[in-house]
């Protein structure tokens, strides 16, 4: 099983560049999540898609934009990167019928912006 | 909305030793606390979680235990041996809902 597979596991961007991460599922899950792993931040939620179709803000949206391109697919872009969005990227995906609630989480997208 | 609080930063024990994470949440309304492992170059993944109406949990080396009135709970790890060495997140959330908010991350090192 491949659970969920991000692409690019690196990046490195030049400030005002546009990228697009990519992430897919393959466990038939519902929710899907991107979040941004900072040194002393924990995990902070930027956007998820609880269905097909539907995505809503999380802690820390300004500067990203999401597609929710089918139930497996969840993509996260940055129009125009700046240093501030240096950071290490997770998808994640989760079942929300008769699921325990639990994450699975991919490998992580390091991109850095200079 | 939520807030969690997790102490502390970085922790070493001795290889053998027992381990203790610490975390608070903010929102009363929360019921359900996982517990993520993160291992080098990898995303976070369960290892244990506790829902509201229960104080405590075991599974093996790992406990997790739960003070709803003082919106507290801690992750204890017992004869810590190398592969105990991660990165440890607390999170609570409103089982059901989208949100999960995570706290800081301790950094575990177990000195052999």
């Amino acid at each position: 099983n491949a659970g969920v597979t991000q692409t690019p596991k690196f990046q490195v961007l030049k400030t005002g560049q546009s990228m697009t991460l990519q992430c897919a599922q393959d466990m038939n899950h519902n929710s899907m999540y991107w979040y941004r792993q900072d040194p002393g931040m924990g995990l902070r939620l930027i956007y998820y898609s609880a269905s097909e179709g539907t995505t809503d803000k999380g802690e820390v949206p300004n500067g990203y934009n999401v597609s929710r391109l089918n139930k497996r697919e969840f993509s996260l872009r940055l129009e125009s990167a700046a240093p501030s969005q240096t950071s290490v990227y997770f998808c994640a995906s989760k079942s929300t019928s008769g699921g325990t609630g639990e994450l699975f989480f991919g490998e992580g997208s390091r991109l850095t912006v200079l | 909305g939520e807030n969690v609080e997790q102490h502390p930063s970085t922790l070493s024990v001795q290889e053998g030793d027992s381990a203790v994470i610490k975390c608070t949440y903010s929102d009363s309304a929360s019921n359900y606390f996982p517990w993520y492992k993160q291992e080098l170059g990898k995303g976070p993944q369960l290892i244990i979680d506790i829902r509201s109406n229960v104080g405590e949990k075991k599974d093996q080396r790992i406990a997790v235990t739960l003070n709803k009135t003082a919106k507290h709970f801690s992750l204890h790890i017992t004869e810590t041996q190398p592969e105990d060495s991660a990165v440890y997140f607390c999170a609570a959330i409103i089982f059901g809902n989208e949100k999960l908010t995570f706290g800081t991350g301790t950094r575990l090192t177990i000195i052999p």
